[in-house]
């Protein structure tokens, strides 16, 4: 009930395109789904994160989409560079209690020129 | 503003040393985490320290510990290092029940 399904495990986009990665969770009290970027020999950094009461959050290129009663996120990488390439890992937490992250097991992004 | 600052960088141990890892969170940040990244995987959740008291802890066996200063700074310990062990630790820090984490830049051990 604790773990977070993350697919696909890589993916290449060109340039321009589209990058999706999508997520799925168990546990129904989790409340809070944020994304982290990680680039090699770094460590995560917080894209964008989103709560159950909406349905998408956009922030700049970046769009979550969520969908309470599947169960599902999902982030969406518009106009895609080859600067995104970078690891991807989505995660929820309990707000009420532990807060502790579960992480996705991650999605590695190659944007090519 | 410093960010979650770990030490050391890298660590090098044999099996059945000891290895203790350093983490200073962001300032105002009551809150530290600890997560192993075994190579090729995802973030495995530790130890979460809060207030100098030990909160939440993952499925790791007892030899790994650790405890928070009165500073917030925190360590973590591994007891009889087993070759598996060898991963990448990420320390990371939040304001109190927030959620969000910051995280450092991780100490990689190598257990031989």
């Amino acid at each position: 009930q604790q773990q977070v399904k993350q697919s696909p495990q890589s993916l290449i986009v060109q340039k321009g395109g589209i990058s999706i990665i999508n997520c799925a969770y168990e546990n129904t009290a989790f409340d809070y789904f944020p994304w982290y970027q990680q680039f090699p020999g770094k460590g995560p950094a917080l894209l964008i994160a989103i709560r159950p009461d909406v349905s998408e959050k956009k922030e700049g290129r970046f769009t979550i989409s969520f969908n309470k009663s599947a169960k599902q996120f999902s982030l969406h990488i518009m106009d895609s560079q080859p600067g995104d390439s970078a690891t991807y890992f989505c995660a929820a937490s309990r707000m009420d209690s532990s807060y502790k992250l579960i992480f996705g097991s991650g999605t590695r992004l190659l944007v090519r020129p | 503003e410093a960010g979650v600052t770990q030490s050391p960088t890298h660590l090098i141990k044999t099996r059945g040393q000891q290895a203790t890892l350093r983490c200073s969170p962001i300032s105002g940040h009551t809150s530290v985490y600890w997560y192993q990244q075994a190579l090729g995987l995802g973030l495995q959740f530790l130890l979460w320290y809060d207030e100098g008291e030990e909160r939440n802890r993952g499925n790791f066996p007892p030899r790994f510990s650790g405890r928070q200063f009165p500073n917030y700074s925190s360590e973590l310990n591994v007891n009889a290092l087993e070759l598996e062990d060898s991963a990448l630790y990420l320390c990371a820090s939040s304001f109190p029940r927030t959620g969000e984490l910051f995280f450092g830049e991780g100490s990689r051990l190598t257990v031989l």
